[in-house]
């Protein structure tokens, strides 16, 4: 069994500050963890995914995330938030072994303050 | 890049229709997906689908869901009877046999009055 625990359902910050957008997982097996981003009216689009490999994941935008197995997190971080970053984020966990759903988590509304 | 495109982006539809949701996946892509977001729940699986047969189903997709590929490019979600509560908006996703990232069509809106 799989589930992921987004602590935040709404983060709001000023433009130019960094964002932190929390996510804890729980997986039977060794997870893969990936952030989607969906902007109004948009489809869900990858941010970056975490297969094993390295720890520190980049995205695109300048996101990156970094995977904790003792605190079973996947937090995502940005230095310095843009207004084109509004938007909700899904944390994402599937596992590896013999099983290609993906569980989502139930969002973070980002909203960028001018 | 390559992305996977889905038709109509929006439908309304009447209570008891019959109602196919149209995707055409990545073109090398061989696994895949329904999910569906109801408005403001999360994102949940609904079906996924290999080698012309269905692998895994939820709880949700019941006898009155089904998918198909009737050719090499189309996959399609049909919903023989529409309830209320199938309002949602259905994202159609697909991945090849190497990688595990899924990606998502930009979702198909369904409402059913």
């Amino acid at each position: 069994a799989q589930s992921v625990t987004q602590l935040d359902s709404h983060v709001s910050v000023s433009e130019g500050t960094p964002v932190l957008l929390r996510c804890n997982y729980s997986s039977s097996y060794s997870p893969s963890l990936f952030w989607y981003v969906q902007h109004p009216n948009k489809g869900l689009q990858l941010l970056l995914k975490y297969t094993s490999a390295a720890t520190l994941v980049k995205g695109i935008n300048g996101f990156e995330a970094e995977f904790k197995k003792s605190e079973t997190s996947f937090h995502l971080t940005k230095p310095s938030a843009h207004m084109s970053d509004a938007a909700e984020y899904f944390c994402v966990v599937s596992a590896q072994i013999g099983n290609e759903k993906l569980t989502f988590g139930t969002g973070t509304r980002l909203t960028i303050i001018p | 890049e390559p992305e996977v495109t889905q038709t109509p982006s929006h439908q309304v539809t009447q209570m008891g229709q019959e109602v196919i949701l149209r995707c055409v996946p990545i073109s090398n892509h061989l696994y895949f997906y329904w999910y569906r977001q109801i408005l403001g729940q999360k994102v949940e699986f609904l079906v996924s689908f290999y080698n012309n047969e269905i692998s895994e189903k939820s709880e949700i997709f019941d006898d009155q869901f089904s998918v198909e590929r009737p050719d090499g490019s189309n996959f399609t979600l049909k919903i023989r009877s529409t309830k209320l509560e199938d309002s949602a908006m259905y994202f159609c996703a697909s991945r090849d046999n190497r990688g595990n990232t899924i990606y998502f069509g930009e979702g198909s809106w369904l409402t059913v009055v």
